[in-house]
């Protein structure tokens, strides 16, 4: 079975300040697929980044970071220098990688709130 | 560029009836996925076809159906449709060559 853990509910903070939203993952998988995605207000899911098991190198788009660690299975995300329209609610995802169809399971969200 | 389409956007419906909701994936997309988010909570995977065939099945009740067509469109069917079905319905679809989902914008479904 996947599962994925967002143990941070609810984040605010004010903005330019940097904030990391925490993701751990369980699975028996060899090859997977983590996913961030956010929902703002409006409603959507939009992606933000997709990146595969067996590649552990951290990127950066931006204001943007994402760290990917096997060895601890986790997956967090930075935004530097926030700002009000990164107020939305993120999920973290992850899906097996041999099956086509195979369900994205997604975490419970963290509520990120940028004050002004 | 196209994305995915869902119909109705909002649909109201009394206990007991039936809904019909629809999805039209991104072009030579063959996968649709079907999720049900509930006020607050993370979406809830349903079912997904691949190929027009079921392809991975999730929490979803016996009383709803699912199917995907030849044009790869596919229809959530729900009946006898209870208060605890009104959530926000989302479709998205995804290619062999993009492993990531494309997600329509939803259904948004209250039943009274």
């Amino acid at each position: 079975a996947q599962k994925v853990t967002q143990a941070q509910t609810e984040i605010s903070v004010v903005e330019k300040e940097d904030v990391t939203l925490d993701c751990v993952y369980e699975t028996r998988d060899t090859t997977y697929y983590l996913f961030w995605y956010k929902q703002p207000p409006s409603g959507e899911l939009v992606f933000l980044i997709r990146r595969n098991s067996f590649d552990e190198q951290n990127e950066i788009s931006g204001r943007y970071s994402w760290n990917f660690q096997k060895s601890t299975s986790s997956f967090n995300f930075t935004i530097t220098a926030s700002q009000v329209v990164d107020s939305a609610v993120y999920f973290c995802a992850l899906r097996r990688g041999e099956t086509s169809g195979s369900r994205l399971t997604f975490g419970e969200g963290t509520q990120l709130t940028v004050n002004p | 560029a196209a994305g995915v389409i869902q119909s109705p956007r909002h649909l109201i419906k009394e206990k007991r009836e039936t809904a019909t909701l629809k999805c039209y994936p991104i072009p030579r997309h063959d996968t649709v996925y079907w999720y049900q988010q509930g006020p607050g909570q993370d979406p809830q995977f349903l079912i997904s076809f691949y190929e027009k065939m079921q392809s991975d099945k999730g929490s979803i009740p016996d009383r709803f159906s699912a199917q995907q067509f030849s044009d790869y469109h596919s229809e959530l069917n729900m009946s006898s449709l209870e208060l605890g079905d009104s959530a926000l319905y989302f479709c998205a679809s995804s290619s062999r060559t993009h492993l990531k989902l494309f997600f329509g914008s939803g259904t948004q479904l209250s039943v009274l």
